[in-house]
């Protein structure tokens, strides 16, 4: 079956580093998605990769889609303290739907 | 923030009882799925619809039940609870492909 690896689980940084999270699928996918849910709260959707290589900015947030489309990245620069919580990437592929495991972040003041 | 509604908030029932647990959107979509969460935990599919008169079973099913009789409308009913059951419960929505989902704040339920 499918699976879904998101490293690092957890991942502590001072205030001001940069934090990167990765998803790695055994298979090709059609596209991902990244969500952040803060803690106490609900999963809020990022953004969506389609196309095999591509890259998108949000701010301070990269995200990128690795070139066998197997893989992808999720890198913030200079992390501040909103930026605490878990980082989940999300696919479907066929019928299934599946989470990674999701990675939390801590940032410290 | 898109307009997909969970009611209870929090829920503390004894074993054995019935309940069900309200997911409500405005948006039109015709995806809705329900999760099942621990606090920092995966995120596991209980079951999704892809319109009215359709539900699936996803990952764990086997002790709960969906209805899909309107379009913005989408509740997860336990026939009897169980402690293991305690977790918090979220509801989401799309539309059809492969688009962004949208959650609702969730249940927390509490099962003595």
């Amino acid at each position: 079956g499918q699976q879904v690896m998101q490293i690092p689980q957890y991942q502590h940084v001072q205030e001001g580093e940069d934090f990167t999270t990765y998803c790695n699928s055994s298979t090709t996918l059609s596209n991902i998605q990244w969500y952040k849910q803060r803690p106490g709260g609900h999963p809020v959707f990022l953004i969506q990769l389609v196309k095999s290589g591509e890259v998108k900015k949000q701010k301070r947030l990269t995200f990128q889609f690795g070139e066998a489309k197997k893989n992808s990245s999720l890198h913030i620069t200079a992390t501040q303290t909103t930026d605490v919580g878990t980082y989940f990437c999300y696919f479907a592929y066929g019928q299934n739907f599946v989470f990674g495991p999701g990675t939390r972040l801590s940032v410290l003041p | 923030e898109a307009d997909i509604y969970q009611t209870p908030r929090y829920l503390v029932i004894g074993t054995g009882k019935k309940i069900t647990l309200e997911c409500s959107q405005t948006m039109g979509h015709d995806k809705m799925y329900w999760y099942q969460q621990d606090p920092g935990m995966e995120l596991h599919l209980i079951h999704y619809s892809y319109g009215v008169n359709s539900t699936e079973k996803g990952d764990l099913s086997s002790e709960s039940t969906v209805s899909r009789i309107r379009t913005e409308h989408f509740p997860l009913t336990l026939e009897s609870a169980r402690p293991s059951h305690t977790s918090q419960y979220l509801c989401a929505s799309s539309e059809l492909g492969q688009g962004a989902k949208y959650f609702g704040p969730g249940t927390r339920l509490t099962v003595t």
